[in-house]
């Protein structure tokens, strides 16, 4: 069974701090992806990063950046220097990679507000 | 990038009746499309994986008789929720991959359903 937890339910935080949403995963599949997508106000899920669990490079995509540490099974995401238009809900997600086990095992999700 | 559409974007129906929520590839064939459910505050749960042709492949706990997929076509599923009721109020929504080797999978916008 695929287990995604965020323990991290809801961060406040001023605009221009940092702020670390982390993921833990449990997974029996030797090969997997990892996901984080981000959930506005309206719904709409928006991809922000793919991961394979054999690629453990950690990866920074402007004020984004992910930190893979498969040996604590941890995928954690940092916005740094954040902006008010960063409050959202973010998602962690987990895949098989073999066809059939595609299907997405989400995270309950960390809301973070991003005060002016 | 490839994109999903799900119509309708929300739908308010009447207790006892039936909905039926759309979801198209727009510039893709999906073998595969996956539905999953939302409510308040919670998060994404994988309600049934569609296979074209095929029939679709339910989650514990969910109903394939009140919850009918079908996916006849390779950039069409269709999800009717039967004898709607206030419970089934949520936030559905769908995935679509490309083949079997395909990685991506990309998600619909969301169709929200309210039960009055």
């Amino acid at each position: 069974a695929q287990k995604v937890t965020q323990a991290q339910t809801e961060i406040s935080v001023v605009e221009k701090e940092d702020v670390t949403l982390d993921c833990v995963y449990e997974t029996r599949d030797t090969t997997y992806y990892l996901f984080w997508y981000k959930q506005p106000p309206s719904g709409e899920l928006v991809f922000l990063i793919r991961r394979n669990s054999f690629d453990e490079q950690n990866e920074i995509s402007g004020r984004y950046s992910w930190n893979f540490q498969k040996s604590t099974s941890s995928f954690n995401f940092t916005i740094t220097a954040s902006q008010v238009v960063d409050s959202a809900v973010y998602f962690c997600a987990l895949s098989g990679m073999d066809t059939g086990r595609r299907a997405l095992t989400f995270g309950s999700g960390t809301r973070l507000q991003v005060q002016p | 990038g490839a994109v999903v559409s799900q119509h309708p974007s929300r739908v308010i129906c009447k207790s006892g009746t039936s909905v039926k929520i759309e979801c198209r590839s727009l510039d893709f064939q999906a073998t595969t499309m996956f539905w999953y459910r939302q409510f308040p505050k919670q998060s994404l749960m994988l309600m049934a994986t569609s296979n074209e042709g095929s029939k679709a492949t339910y989650e514990q706990g969910v109903e394939k008789d009140k919850f009918l997929i079908n996916h006849a076509s390779l950039t069409l599923s269709t999800l009717t929720v039967t004898s709607a009721h206030p419970e089934d109020s949520s936030f559905y929504i769908c995935s679509a991959r490309a083949g079997t080797g395909a990685t991506g999978q990309f998600f619909g916008p969301g169709t929200r359903l309210t039960v009055l």
